[in-house]
């Protein structure tokens, strides 16, 4: 089934390690997101990009980082995870253009402690 | 700066009832609307997608419509069933960089037999 795979589905990450998350596509989408949701909070946009070899900088981009080597993969990372960091993170992917819906992932559960 | 309002943040009603979700946005400058659905601890499964030239859009059971200069957007659930309860999510997609999606924070919706 065509769609966004993430990994890994759920992680307990001790506080100043560094991890990535990862995300692939199989659409064929020029623009990825990443995304994380809290409680009370919603969904909050970290990055994005708009095509490969580019990214720009969302809602709450501080303490991630985010590269985009290809069409396929939007790999985000955390350099020095906080205990902030524990979320929900759900990366997502678009056609390029403003008349097309977004896909999401299944999501990616951390925990920082 | 774009806001997405859902109302009510929870709702409670008996099989086979027909229901309507509310989703208002604050700029009427929109380039389309999706309605998603998440089923706890899972992503988000797009419902529909309304362009905003568009009027409504329908799927089976699901019928959503949108009024763009006045800023808002229903989702009908018709004959409702158990498997419908769920959290039912409005996103606008709007202008910039990055066609930016802004979501509401969700109806809870719980359809009891």
């Amino acid at each position: 089934t065509a769609g966004i795979t993430q990994a890994p589905t759920s992680q307990i990450l001790a506080a100043g390690r560094s991890m990535t998350l990862r995300c692939t596509q199989d659409m064929r989408h020029n623009a990825m997101y990443w995304y994380r949701q809290d409680l009370g909070l919603g969904l909050r946009l970290i990055h994005y990009s708009n095509t490969a070899g580019t990214t720009g900088k969302g809602e709450v981009p501080d303490g991630y980082s985010v590269s985009r080597a290809n069409t396929d993969d939007f790999p985000l990372t955390l350099a020095s995870a906080v205990p902030s960091q524990t979320s929900v993170y759900f990366c997502a992917s678009s056609d390029s253009g403003r008349d097309y819906g977004y896909t999401f992932g299944s999501g990616t559960r951390l925990t920082v402690v | 700066k774009q806001e997405v309002t859902q109302i009510p943040a929870a709702l409670s009603v008996p099989e086979g009832e027909n229901l309507v979700l509310n989703c208002s946005f604050t700029d009427s400058a929109i380039y389309n609307l999706q309605w998603f659905r998440q089923d706890p601890g899972k992503g988000l499964t797009s419902l529909l997608l309304i362009q905003s030239s568009q009027r409504e859009q329908t799927s089976g059971r699901l019928n959503a419509s949108l009024d763009k200069s006045s800023g808002r957007s229903t989702l009908y659930i018709a004959a409702s069933q158990p498997g419908d309860s769920a959290t039912y999510l409005c996103a606008v997609r709007s202008g910039g960089s990055n066609y930016k999606l802004t979501f509401g924070k969700g109806t809870l919706l719980t359809v009891n037999p």
